[in-house]
């Protein structure tokens, strides 16, 4: 079935500083990815979509200076946290849709494993 | 906007014990629907899912239907284990425009005890 592989799963990182997380649509392509932030015992909250080529769109009320998102191919996008401080500290989860094939593939989309910030 | 409203947890059972999670959207037109369940430390899993009223999502034990009447999706298992223990996050995702965008409901914490 379709991957996706997000790195790294757990990162801890100073104050001040800015954090690249990865993810990778290994065996299809995704011209669109989605960036969430899950807070503890929360749902998950739709940062930004991921556009191949193009800018991301970004939700309501999240900062687009403070969460760099970069969609350079069609197995690749980048969110970077920049200026990390504790308020940052979250589980990231990124998603990619199906998007060829099958109707069972097209319409569902396959999450990373998480990548869990925390910022000292 | 499209909503998700799923039952608050933690819902706590004994090993083979009838499960229900309830689930109810607020969408136009015709959304598909589905669950994902959440292992302790890993991401989301897609359980299953229903793209028109009527049908029946069913995986590993899991079922649930489409019932556009009542505009739900409730899940169900006739007898869980403790291996079912997670976090079911119940979705939407709308038949407007063109995104790929979920909706998700707040998530139920499921505890099977032995």
């Amino acid at each position: 079935g379709a991957v996706v592989s997000q790195h790294p799963s757990w990162v801890i990182c100073k104050s001040g500083t800015s954090v690249k997380i990865e993810c990778r649509s290994l065996d299809f392509q995704a011209t669109t990815m989605f960036w969430y932030r899950q807070f503890p015992k929360q749902s998950l909250m739709l940062m930004a979509t991921s556009n191949e080529g193009s800018k991301a769109t970004y939700e309501q009320g999240v900062e687009k200076d403070k969460f760099l998102i970069n969609h350079a191919s069609l197995t690749l996008s980048t969110l970077t946290v920049t200026s990390a401080h504790p308020e940052d500290s979250s589980f990231y989860i990124c998603s990619a849709p199906g998007t060829s094939g099958t109707e069972g593939f097209k319409n569902i989309q396959y999450f990373g494993a998480g990548t869990r910030l925390s910022v000292l | 906007g499209d909503s998700v409203t799923q039952m608050e947890g933690p819902v706590t059972l004994s090993e083979e014990a009838f499960l229900t999670i309830n689930c109810t959207y607020t969408a136009t037109g015709y959304p598909s629907l589905f669950w994902y369940v959440q292992y302790p430390g890993e991401g989301l899993q897609l359980l299953l899912k229903a793209t028109k009223a009527d049908d029946k999502g069913s995986n590993k034990g899991f079922e649930a239907t489409y019932r556009k009447e009542t505009t739900s999706f409730h899940l169900e298992k006739g007898s869980v284990q403790v291996s079912d223990s997670a976090v079911y996050f119940c979705a939407l995702k709308g038949s407007r425009g063109a995104t790929n965008k979920l909706i998700f409901g707040t998530g139920t914490l499921l505890a099977v005890q032995p």
